[in-house]
């Protein structure tokens, strides 16, 4: 079955630029989603089809994906931003949505 | 504004079987462009994809959890069902419902969540 591999957590300082990756085998021939995910809150959707972000999600957001590596990166990241972040992506091959592990990324 | 809802028990005995129901509110329940969504988060760890169906009924299963699983859909009540067989103490989770909102092969994510039900299986 496809897999998704996500480091487990990531550190930032206030206002500097967070990079969280995924990487999967040849991720980059597959569309990419980014979810963050906040203690006691549901999943929101920061990231579709790779680098586009849906109404209301804010510009520090943005993504990318070639090769096996797919990357979310927070510009200017904020203390609101600390969450669980989960990339996810469909595999053709078993008709299965995948998620990745999930990365902590905490801004200290 | 579109607003899921997950309702259901949330205590289970092992062996029982898990049922929800997804009800939603607004206007895209039955637009072809849209699939729905169950996910859970066991305590601790990652999110799980679960499955998905089409307002026909097609639909996709999780190959880890297809044996157990089935989804249904009601469009006359704009709502969406899951039952899993069988559970036992790791089926414990919050379980959310989702709208994906688009293809899946087109990237399109899930794009409007339930707030979740927090599910327990224990004897």
């Amino acid at each position: 079955s496809y897999e998704l591999a996500q480091p487990p957590s990531v550190s930032v300082s206030p206002g500097q630029t967070a990079t969280v990756a995924c990487s999967g085998e040849n991720l980059g021939n597959k569309f990419v989603c980014w979810y963050q995910h906040k203690i006691g809150q549901s999943p929101l959707l920061v990231i579709y089809q790779d680098n586009e972000r849906p109404s209301g999600i804010p510009e520090r957001f943005s993504g990318s994906n070639s090769g096996n590596t797919a990357i979310l990166t927070i510009s200017g990241a904020q203390a609101m931003d600390e969450a669980d972040y989960y990339c996810q992506a469909w595999d053709r091959a078993s008709a299965s949505v995948v998620f990745g592990g999930g990365t902590k990324l905490t801004v200290l | 504004q579109l607003h899921l809802q997950e309702s259901g028990p949330r205590l289970l005995k092992p062996s029982e079987t898990l049922s929800l129901t997804c009800s939603v509110s607004g206007d895209s329940f039955s637009e072809e462009i849209y699939y729905w969504g169950w996910i859970r988060q066991p305590p601790g760890k990652g999110l799980e994809w679960i499955g998905h169906i089409y307002y026909t009924g097609n639909s996709y299963y999780n190959p880890s959890l297809k044996s157990r699983v089935t989804m249904s859909v009601d469009t006359s009540k704009k709502q969406f069902s899951l039952s899993l067989s069988s559970v036992t103490a790791a089926d414990t989770a919050v379980y959310y419902c989702a709208r994906q909102g688009g293809g899946f092969l087109e990237g399109y994510g899930m794009d409007v969540w339930g707030q979740g039900t927090t599910i327990t299986v224990s004897s």
